[in-house]
């Protein structure tokens, strides 16, 4: 079956930079957009990026453009995310989905942003 | 501007039926969304992809109990025979060209 396990999270001091991992299986992972979404503590759902099932184009919320990097290794089964520049409000729980309609979901990996 | 507007919160009696509702932004009413549930302290699940016309496609293992439709920019999840277990957040997804959008979410609360 398709599962999706999220890694990575952690604390960082505020300027820090963290990458995130989401390992893939159960699908054939080469031919699937992903998202990465958080939800800060006590918040709704919020998208932050998106890549193509090849990684020819990524798209990101203007909250993260340009401090965070999505990517992925096809021959891994692995979708990451580089999060430079780290802030306060970063702090929240880190999902991956698969696919633009967010068919399946991670359990999530928590990202704590704190000096 | 791409947007989806839920409202915060809804409540419904155990056994009854309750409708929620997703609306989309000015000039985006043709737009297909997805249904997500959010259980207390778990992830997202996929519900369903709901086209502008009401067809609609359920994820693995999504009982029978819950469905979708639309009217113009409103796209609606109805809950029947409300269960204990359906006590939970309720999220709607759309995209357009480069961007995805989360509606704020609507807490169901069963009675």
């Amino acid at each position: 079956q398709v599962q999706l396990v999220e890694s990575g999270g952690g604390v960082v001091q505020p300027g820090g930079s963290l990458r995130l991992s989401c390992a893939a299986s159960g699908f054939t992972f080469s031919s699937y957009g992903m998202h990465w979404v958080r939800q800060a503590p006590g918040k709704g759902l919020e998208w932050v990026a998106f890549i193509r099932y090849d990684g020819s184009n990524k798209y990101y919320a203007d909250s993260v453009k340009g401090r965070f990097t999505i990517s992925r290794d096809n021959s891994k089964n692995t979708l990451y995310l580089q999060m430079n520049s780290l802030r306060a409000e970063d702090t929240a729980v880190y999902y991956c989905a698969k696919e633009a309609w967010g068919v399946y979901w991670g359990q999530g990996t928590l990202v704590t942003v704190s000096s | 501007q791409l947007v989806l507007t839920q409202s915060p919160s809804a409540s419904a009696s155990l056994g009854a039926s309750v409708k929620l509702t997703c609306t989309l932004s000015s000039g985006h009413s043709s737009y297909a969304i997805a249904w997500h549930q959010q259980q207390p302290e778990k992830g997202p699940r996929y519900l369903m992809k709901l086209n502008s016309d009401g067809s609609h496609s359920k994820g693995d293992g999504i009982p029978d109990r819950f469905s979708g439709s639309s009217s113009g920019a409103e796209r609606y999840l109805t809950i029947s025979s409300l269960q204990s277990e359906d006590e939970a957040d309720y999220y709607c997804q759309t995209w357009g060209t480069g961007i995805h959008v989360f509606g704020g979410g609507t807490q169901l609360t069963v009675l």
